[in-house]
C-alpha cells in the first residue's frame, strides 16, 4: 500500500535550534496528518493540513504542503528537549480502496539539552 | 473527557496461544480504528468499526479479528499467536467513520509472542 515516507530517519540537534522534517507521499490527498510518539506510548495528533492547504501554524509547529510534489515538511522551531520523539506523517487514500490512514516510518527526532 | 484507554498495557503470550485486546474509545466516539506497530515495517493498518461494523480491513491474515460493541468499546483477537505477531497494538478513536480526520490514540498494548 502507498506510504508516507519521512527524511531523514534520524535527527539530532541541540535545545534552541530548529527541526525540520520532510514527508513524501505517492497519491491524491485530502489531507496530510503530523504526529508525535514518545518512545513506547500512543500516538498525539499535531496539525492537519487539508489539499487546499499550503501552509499552516500551530504554536512552534509550521507546516507546509506541496501538492504538486506531494510533499510535506514539518519545522520545529526553539526545539527543545521535551520535542525528542519520533514524528509521523499519515495521509489519507483520496479515490482510492483503503479508508484509512496510512502512516509513514517516522523521523526519530533527538533535542540534546 | 477521559482519553482512549488501551488494556492490558503489557502482555506475553506463547507461540499457538491467542490474545483479546480491549479498547474504550473517548465518549462519543463511534469510529475505533486499530494499528500494529513493529520497528521492521512501522504501523499497520488493521481494521477500522463504526456503529459495530467493520467498515475496513488492511491486509492481515484472517487470524486477527475484532469486534465492536454498542457502547463503541472494541476488541481485538489474535489467533494462533506467531513470534512475528510481537508489537504494539495501537487503537484510535474518531468521531467520524472512515478514520481519515484526527485520531486519538491509546497508549497501546504491547504484546510479546515467545
Amino acid at each position: 500500500s502507498q506510504q508516507g515516507e519521512e527524511d531523514p530517519q534520524a535527527l539530532s540537534i541541540q535545545e534552541g535550534e530548529n527541526a525540520t522534517m520532510n514527508c513524501s507521499y505517492k497519491t491524491s490527498i485530502n489531507n496530510l496528518q503530523w504526529y508525535r510518539q514518545n518512545s513506547g506510548r500512543g500516538l498525539v495528533h499535531l496539525i492537519l493540513i487539508r489539499s487546499n492547504e499550503r501552509e499552516k501554524h500551530s504554536g512552534r509547529l509550521r507546516v507546509t504542503l506541496d501538492t504538486s510534489k506531494k510533499s510535506s515538511s514539518l519545522l520545529i522551531t526553539a526545539s527543545r528537549a521535551a520535542d525528542t520523539a519520533s514524528y509521523f506523517c499519515a495521509t489519507d487514500d483520496y479515490g482510492g480502496s483503503q479508508g484509512n490512514l496510512i502512516f509513514g516510518k517516522g523521523t526519530k527526532l533527538s533535542v540534546k539539552p | 473527557k477521559a482519553g482512549v484507554t488501551q488494556t492490558p498495557r503489557y502482555l506475553i503470550k506463547t507461540r499457538g496461544q491467542q490474545v483479546t485486546l480491549s479498547c474504550s474509545p473517548i465518549s462519543g466516539h463511534r469510529s475505533v480504528s486499530w494499528y500494529q506497530q513493529t520497528p521492521g515495517q512501522g504501523l499497520q493498518f488493521l481494521f477500522e468499526y463504526f456503529s459495530e461494523t467493520q467498515r475496513n480491513k488492511g491486509n492481515f491474515p484472517g487470524r486477527f479479528s475484532g469486534r465492536q460493541f454498542s457502547n463503541s468499546r472494541s476488541e481485538m483477537n489474535v489467533s494462533t499467536l506467531e513470534l512475528g505477531d510481537s508489537a504494539l497494538y495501537l487503537c484510535a478513536s474518531s468521531s467520524r467513520q472512515g478514520s481519515t480526520g484526527e485520531l486519538f490514540f491509546g497508549e497501546g498494548s504491547r504484546l510479546t509472542v515467545l
